[in-house]
């Protein structure tokens, strides 16, 4: 089976502050990890995977998120905050090969204080 | 890049009715689309997987006559919520799997109120 666990529903930052968004992950398999941004009433947005290759991934809108086999980590990061940053933001994990089957995260809401 | 539709985007109907809710793969050809549920301030919780000319994959503890999907191309699967009732009230989302990318395409979703 596989799981994430988001650790904080919400987090606040001042803007221009750094953005640390942490997820654990469980899976039997290498896994395959995801974050992803939910604007209000809308859907998720992909900010960057992990998908077995470099384990510094890169995304959109300065997000990057590094992934730590030795911690089961894949914490997302933003050196500096911006108001349109405020969101939901979810980790998600599958398991990679075959059938897809994204198991999400409670979710992190982030609040940018100007 | 890919693009996914989901109409309507908001409706609010009547306990006891049905509705449908479309899932459109615009730009490209879907074989897997998912369904998913989103209560509020609660993550995303996968309803169904949803496979272009076969009965749809439910998961555990959802009613599979309650929720009726059909894919009937590769660019189209619809959500049917029959007999509504207001503990359906929900924003429901869908996504399309583009090739072996592993990446899944949301739709913008669509909140059901049922009164």
């Amino acid at each position: 089976a596989q799981s994430v666990t988001q650790l904080g529903s919400h987090v606040s930052v001042s803007e221009g502050a750094l953005v640390l968004l942490r997820c654990n992950y469980s899976s039997s398999v290498p896994p395959y990890l995801f974050w992803y941004v939910q604007y209000p009433n809308q859907g998720l947005q992909l900010l960057l995977k992990y998908t077995s290759a470099a384990t510094l991934v890169k995304g959109i809108n300065g997000f990057e998120a590094e992934f730590k086999k030795s911690e089961t980590s894949f914490h997302l990061t933003k050196p500096s905050a911006h108001m349109s940053d405020a969101a939901e933001y979810f980790c998600a994990v599958s398991n990679s090969g075959g059938y897809q089957k994204v198991t999400f995260g409670i979710g992190t809401k982030l609040q940018v204080i100007p | 890049g890919a693009v996914v539709s989901q109409h309507p985007s908001w409706v609010i109907c009547k306990s006891g009715t049905s509705v449908k809710i479309e899932c459109r793969s615009l730009d490209f050809q879907a074989t897997t689309m998912f369904w998913y549920r989103q209560f509020p301030k609660q993550s995303l919780m996968l309803m169904a997987t949803s496979n272009e000319g076969s009965k749809a994959t439910y998961e555990q503890g959802v009613e599979k006559d309650k929720f009726l999907i059909n894919h009937a191309s590769l660019t189209l699967s619809t959500l049917t919520v029959t007999s509504a009732h207001p503990e359906d009230s929900s924003f429901y989302i869908c996504s399309a799997e583009l090739g072996d990318d592993y990446e899944q395409y949301f739709g913008p979703g669509t909140r059901l109120t049922v009164t």
